[in-house]
């Protein structure tokens, strides 16, 4: 089946460790892009990518870092310097910038 | 900055009422999209506008982008409990590479 999928689901993690969040899609799209909710709250972009190697930082990018080594993978790291990293994280990709948006189930972190 | 904004941030409805969500951006965007998310769930695409004007409907649903393509609404015709969720709209701002989502607006219903 062709989709995006994230992973973990749930992560639990520990105040001043980094964490690693995985996004992998097999729609082969160029663009993919990472936002995070907060409860009650809408999406914020935190990065976003067009192509293989290459990204920008969106509207609340501090404390996060990305990596596009290959077309199908995204991978979020939440570092120790992201002062509030409890929320739940959705990565999603697009074949093409602003066209339909498929996203993934989302993992929820939280850390104590 | 720039941003998107949705009204009203929270509505309940009795089921078969009328629903409507309006969309504001503080720039002109080259498009707008319009997202459901179920309760629990992730984002799912349903329809993107792009000239001005434009209306769209799915069954139910009637899109509209407004004239100068500052500001989009979305109209539910005699609501289910199946159209539980929040609503979003997103277009690309500061960029055109950069979608960037509304506030949302959740819809409660009442059975």
């Amino acid at each position: 089946d062709g989709g995006i999928t994230q992973s973990p689901k749930y992560l639990f993690r520990k105040e001043g460790q980094n964490v690693t969040l995985s996004c992998e899609q097999n729609l082969n799209h160029d663009a993919m892009y990472w936002y995070r909710q907060d409860p009650g709250q809408g999406l914020r972009l935190i990065y976003y990518s067009q192509i293989v190697n290459d990204f920008q930082k969106g509207d609340i990018a501090e404390g996060y870092s990305v990596s596009r080594e290959k077309k199908e993978s995204f991978p979020l790291t939440v570092t120790s310097a992201q002062k509030n990293p409890t929320a739940f994280y959705l990565c999603a990709s697009s074949s093409s910038p602003n066209t339909e948006a498929f996203f993934g189930q989302g993992t929820r972190l939280t850390v104590v | 900055g720039q941003q998107v904004m949705q009204i009203p941030q929270y509505q309940h409805v009795q089921e078969g009422e009328d629903f409507t969500t309006y969309c504001n951006s503080s720039t002109t965007l080259s498009n707008i999209q319009w997202y459901k998310q179920r309760p629990g769930g992730h984002p799912v695409f349903l329809i993107q506008l792009v000239k001005s004007g434009e209306v769209k409907k799915q069954k139910r649903l009637t899109f509209q982008f407004g004239e100068a393509k500052k500001n989009s609404s979305l109209h539910i015709t005699a609501t289910q409990t199946t159209d539980v969720g929040t609503y979003f709209c997103a277009g690309p701002l500061g960029g055109y590479q950069k979608v960037t989502f509304g506030t949302g607006t959740k819809l409660q219903v009442i059975p």
